[in-house]
């Protein structure tokens, strides 16, 4: 079946960086794109960024531009989430997600984000 | 980027129908019909209910259905059942290769 597996939970310190994974198994990790999406205690999702897994193509949200570094290992079907300058702020669920999305950038056509990621959880602590 | 605008929570009695709304800019959901809502029940991971504004994905109950009036898209949910109890999180493309996600809306089934 079609799925995304996720990296256990992370405790870090204030300032250190966490890298996350997300394992795709069932289909072809480089027909689909990759968002990242992060939910603080009680709060909304929020969108974190995109990466295209076919080429290595990264768009990230002004928000965490500098901070945060997508990539992918095509030969193991998984992406990887790394944010650094963690702050107490950054505690948080993190969630990758798939979503087909065929590119005219001006006018996408966007299917959802139709398989999620099971979540990790970040504690950023001192 | 502004997340979307969505009530903090909405609530109904089965059988009812209730709608929740998500208010973006000319910018976002009054651009473009690329509005997605996702369920969201405690501690799980969301669930896509709605694509491309109207769009249900195999697997969907016909009770949920999406629209758009200018800046404003809405999700109806029909026939409240108890198991519809959940957050729901409206998202739409907002131009420039990015996204934005409203601040979501508790429903409760009375």
């Amino acid at each position: 079946q079609v799925q995304l597996v996720q990296s256990g939970a992370e405790v870090k310190q204030p300032g250190a960086s966490v890298k996350v994974s997300c394992k795709a198994s069932g289909y072809t990790l480089t027909s689909y794109y990759m968002h990242w999406v992060r939910q603080a205690p009680g709060q909304g999702l929020e969108w974190m960024g995109i990466i295209n897994p076919s080429g290595g193509s990264t768009r990230y949200a002004q928000k965490f531009q500098g901070r945060v570094t997508m990539t992918r290992d095509t030969s193991t079907s998984t992406v990887y989430m790394e944010v650094s300058g963690l702050r107490s702020e950054d505690t948080a669920v993190f969630y990758c997600a798939r979503e087909r999305i065929v590119n005219d950038w001006n006018y996408p056509l966007c299917y959802g984000m139709d398989v999620w990621g099971q979540g990790t959880t970040v504690t950023v602590s001192s | 980027q502004s997340a979307l605008t969505q009530p903090a929570s909405v609530s109904g009695s089965p059988g009812q129908s209730i709608t929740i709304s998500c208010t973006g800019t000319s910018s976002d959901v009054g651009n473009y019909n690329l509005v997605s809502w996702y369920q969201q029940h405690p501690d799980k991971a969301p669930k896509l209910m709605i694509y491309e504004g109207s769009k249900r994905p195999s697997g969907v109950s016909n009770r949920f259905s999406g629209s758009k009036s200018g800046n404003t898209a809405s999700l109806t949910i029909s026939g409240l059942q108890a198991e519809d109890e959940a957050d729901y999180h409206c998202r739409s493309y907002a131009g420039g290769i990015s996204w934005v996600f409203g601040g979501g809306t508790k429903l409760t089934v009375l």
